[in-house]
């Protein structure tokens, strides 16, 4: 089945640093991924969906200048929270989908990486 | 706008006894329906999903999953449930009106008592 796989599954840094997540399509290749962020005991809140080799469309209400997206080739987007702040403290999923973009693709999961902002 | 409502916080069952997830939803169009299950600390997993066709999914680990248009409902089922089952699931629709994005219902979480 179709693999996503995510990098570093957790990362703890320091208030003012920036930190950079890695999401891949292992057996597939992926023109559309999506970043989602999830609170303790929430669903899944989606920050972006990331087109390889264009701008990322931002949901409303997230800060494009914080949360920077890359979708550089059709197997690799990332994610880089800078200047993370200990509100920035998350469980963040990345999700890419295994069709052409059509409504009946699946969007299949990684694993997460959670942060922590001390 | 497309929503999806999952009623229930919490399924308490016991191992072997047949296992409902419930799930309801809103859409303009047709919708797609999808459901994910989520272990502590993991990303979700796709299970199955309903695009056209027969009413009844199958999916994976044992699962299916009824689409019921007239009640606006695709509950997710079992018939015996495992310990192993225990975890978050995760209702989610799509329709091609809203740019084709996911939206998930708040999660149900399951747990299966030996």
């Amino acid at each position: 089945g179709a693999v996503v796989s995510q990098h570093p599954s957790w990362v703890i840094c320091k208030s003012g640093t920036s930190v950079k997540i890695e999401c891949r399509s292992l057996d597939f290749q992926a023109t559309t991924m999506f970043w989602y962020r999830q609170f303790p005991k929430q669903s899944l809140m989606l920050m972006a969906t990331s087109n390889e080799g264009s701008k990322a469309t931002y949901e409303q209400g997230v800060e494009k200048d914080k949360f920077l997206i890359n979708h550089a080739s059709l197997t690799l987007s990332t994610l880089t929270v800078t200047s993370a702040h200990p509100e920035d403290s998350s469980f963040y999923i990345c999700s890419a989908r295994d069709g052409a973009g059509s409504s009946t693709d699946t969007q299949y999961f990684g694993p997460g990486t959670r942060l922590t902002v001390l | 706008a497309q929503s999806v409502a999952q009623p229930e916080d919490q399924v308490n069952v016991a191992e072997g006894n047949p296992l409902t997830v419930k799930c309801t939803y809103s859409v303009s169009g047709n919708p797609y329906l999808f459901w994910y299950v989520q272990y502590p600390n993991r990303g979700l997993q796709f299970l199955l999903k309903y695009i056209t066709g027969d009413n009844l999914v199958k999916g994976s680990y044992g699962f299916e999953a009824e689409f019921n248009k007239s009640q606006t409902s695709f509950h997710l089922k079992k018939p015996s449930a495992l310990v192993s089952d225990s975890a978050l699931y995760f209702c989610a629709v799509r329709e091609r009106a809203a740019g084709n994005k996911l939206t998930f219902g708040g999660g149900t979480r399951v747990l299966v008592k030996p």
